[in-house]
């Protein structure tokens, strides 16, 4: 078990529809990172948030947007969702910034939009 | 950026010992490297890290060359549970001026029995 806790763990939905997937961090992690990753490709990175405030953005679409709460924990919006959205969001966290510190991620929400 | 080079699979018995090779010639000084392993659909476990030395934890023990151009993971007695896809790490994608992970293709270890 990472810490790190995502819900909901699957989510269907329609095409034009909205969804936000929630994460917490390990407790005393500042960082947040989201990941996308589609059947059979990469973890794409989208956002990062550092204490509250973005930190580094990947190639996050328009359409998606993410924030960090004072309690620490995250959310990602996808708006007017496509079927090609379909894929596992990851949801990671660090104590501090990447490169001294390792991630730890969560086990994902599996979007699927039809 | 630096960037990393991984065989795309690799296979080993159960039981010996699995060593997963990563180039990162262009790393730079103060960069560690990092080792993540995914189980299908699951998210990504941080395995290791290191900078100079050599490290060992209970998962594995990361070898780092004296050039720090390569390392290699090594799991001493491979079990089919440790059949998943092997990430190296180095040095991020910097964005905004922070430093990102940046996960490439990795390698995908089959343990078979």
């Amino acid at each position: 078990d990472s810490g790190v806790t995502q819900t909901p763990k699957h989510l269907i939905t329609a095409t034009g529809q909205r969804v936000t997937l929630r994460c917490s961090p390990r407790s005393g992690d500042l960082s947040v990172y989201w990941y996308q990753q589609s059947l059979d490709q990469g973890l794409q990175f989208l956002i990062q948030y550092y204490n509250g405030e973005e930190r580094a953005k990947g190639n996050i679409l328009e359409r998606f947007s993410a924030q960090q709460f004072p309690d620490l924990h995250s959310e990602l919006n996808l708006s007017s969702l496509e079927l090609g959205d379909s894929a596992l969001y990851f949801c990671a966290s660090s104590v501090g910034d990447w490169g001294n510190s390792p991630l730890h991620f969560g086990n994902g929400t599996r979007l699927t939009v039809t | 950026d630096a960037k990393t080079t991984q065989p795309p699979s690799m296979d080993c018995a159960e039981g010996r010992a699995a060593n997963l090779p990563c180039n990162h010639s262009t790393i730079s000084g103060n960069e560690y490297v990092y080792w993540y392993r995914q189980i299908h659909s699951q998210g990504p476990q941080y395995i290791i890290h290191g900078l100079k030395n050599n490290e060992t934890n209970e998962m594995a023990s990361l070898i780092i060359t004296e050039d720090r151009k390569s390392s290699t993971l090594i799991l001493p007695h491979a079990t089919l549970r440790d059949t998943a896809v092997y990430y190296c790490i180095v040095r991020a994608t910097a964005s905004g001026g922070s430093y990102i992970p940046t996960f490439g293709r990795g390698t995908s270890l089959i343990v078979h029995p």
